[in-house]
């Protein structure tokens, strides 16, 4: 049963990097799909923020893309985010998912639990 | 475009049928993957691709599309699927991914 598991700080300060690492148990990263994070602020709607193959091929949001940062460790089984230069609009639940990418058909089959960041000084 | 717009709400008496839609530009190409979200759970894969259900999934949940529009449909709507339900895709450039507002569903 594949698995994904973020971990990270719950609480950044301003203008700081927000750095979260997604861990999957059950399933190779190097065995193939993307991977990818998503976010929810409090109240809100879902937000995509970037999907990575363990290649290193990465696709980011326009609108967080000077500030994203995804990695790939495969000998550890994880992928990771950076967010640099955070403000209060970044707090929210971060989620970490398997992505499948098709040819008209894409999906996020496997989710975490998600992760609760904060950005407060 | 890299928007897909759902009605902020809908809902459904026990045991009737349905609809929630997504609109955007990008379902002329790519298939909407729909996502169902408790409160205070991870979203969960309900329906991906032409009309295609994960494990696990009712039957009852069935998806569908046509031209810039696509649809999620519950017939028999249970108690347990009042959720928000959220809509995915590809934008047109096919190189970033966009999510619907969501739609909560009440079932009455």
């Amino acid at each position: 049963q594949v698995q994904l598991q973020e971990s990270g700080p719950g609480l950044v300060k301003p203008s700081e990097t927000l750095s979260l690492t997604c861990t999957v148990s059950g399933y190779s990263i190097s065995s193939g799909y993307y991977w990818g994070w998503i976010r929810q602020p409090p109240g809100k709607g879902l937000g995509w923020i970037a999907n990575i193959y363990h290649s290193g091929t990465t696709y980011y949001n326009p609108s967080l893309k000077s500030r994203v940062t995804m990695s790939v460790d495969t000998s550890k089984n994880q992928f990771s985010l950076k967010l640099s230069s955070v403000t209060a609009a970044d707090t929210a639940v971060y989620y970490c998912a398997r992505v499948l990418l098709g040819v008209a058909s894409d999906y996020m089959d496997v989710w975490g639990k998600g992760t609760t960041v904060s950005v407060s000084s | 475009s890299s928007e897909l717009t759902q009605d902020p709400a809908v809902s459904v008496a026990l045991g009737q049928t349905v609809r929630i839609t997504c609109q955007g530009d990008s379902l002329r190409s790519y298939y909407a993957s729909w996502y169902q979200q408790k409160p205070g759970q991870a979203p969960v894969l309900v329906i991906f691709g032409k009309n295609n259900r994960p494990s696990g999934i009712p039957d009852r949940f069935s998806g569908s599309s046509s031209g810039n529009a696509a649809s999620l449909t519950i017939t028999g709507a249970q108690a347990e699927d009042e959720a928000d339900y959220y809509c995915n895709s590809r934008d047109s450039s096919g190189n970033l991914w966009v999510f619907g507002g969501g739609t909560t569903l009440t079932v009455l």
